[in-house]
């Protein structure tokens, strides 16, 4: 089967603890992207890769840090500077010159 | 200039007719405006998407309405059923900037039996 696949699918964190996200894709995709949900508000970017050893800031990319050593695998950290990290995280992944990302089944966080 | 505004927040219909989803964007360099399909607890999926130079695009019951001049467009779900009952959001993307999207608040859509 392929697809994307993120885990936990619930994650619990406490206070001043870093966590780490796992996203695995295996459809050869070139683009990894992470997101974060909230309740009432659309998806807002944390960071994206467009190959592998490369990637950017999002428009909320503060608190959070990725790597990208492997194409299939884009994990993320929430470290403790995300102050309020309690959210849905969805990761997605795209192939090189088409326009459509196609996303896991999202991790929540919760603050304990 | 990268927003994208979304509404109705909410929206309730009755089986069988016609879901009217509005967005509006303002950066007119962006080329893709895709329309994603989410359940409760799981990732987004595509529903349907267009680019600026068709004014319409239709797969089965699922229409996306383009006006570029007014920079606005629109998803139209014809017969309603309740398994449509779901969130909605649109997005819109331009392909120089690494395919980022920029998404709309989210539209959450109750089709009543």
């Amino acid at each position: 089967d392929g697809g994307i696949t993120q885990s936990p699918k619930y994650l619990f964190r406490k206070e001043g603890q870093n966590v780490t996200l796992s996203c695995e894709q295996n459809l050869n995709h070139d683009a990894m992207y992470w997101y974060r949900q909230d309740p009432g508000q659309g998806l807002r970017l944390i960071y994206y890769s467009q190959i592998v050893n490369d990637f950017q800031k999002g428009d909320i990319a503060e608190g959070y840090s990725v790597s990208r050593e492997k194409k299939e695998s884009f994990p993320l950290t929430v470290t403790s500077a995300q102050k309020n990290p309690t959210a849905f995280y969805l990761c997605a992944s795209r192939v090189a010159g088409a326009e459509t990302q196609y996303f896991g089944p999202g991790t929540r966080l919760l603050v304990l | 200039q990268q927003q994208v505004k979304q509404s109705p927040q909410s929206l309730i219909v009755q089986k069988g007719g016609i879901s009217i989803i509005n967005c509006a964007y303002e950066n007119t360099a962006f080329d893709y405006f895709p329309w994603y399909q989410q359940f409760p607890g799981k990732g987004p999926a595509l529903l349907i998407a267009i680019r600026p130079d068709v004014s319409e695009k239709k797969e089965g019951r699922f229409t996306i309405s383009f006006n570029k001049s007014a920079k606005q467009f629109s998803l139209h779900i014809m017969d309603s059923q309740p398994g449509d009952s779901a969130t909605y959001f649109c997005a819109a993307s331009r392909g120089t900037s690494g395919s980022r999207l920029t998404f709309g608040e989210g539209t959450q859509l109750t089709v009543n039996p």
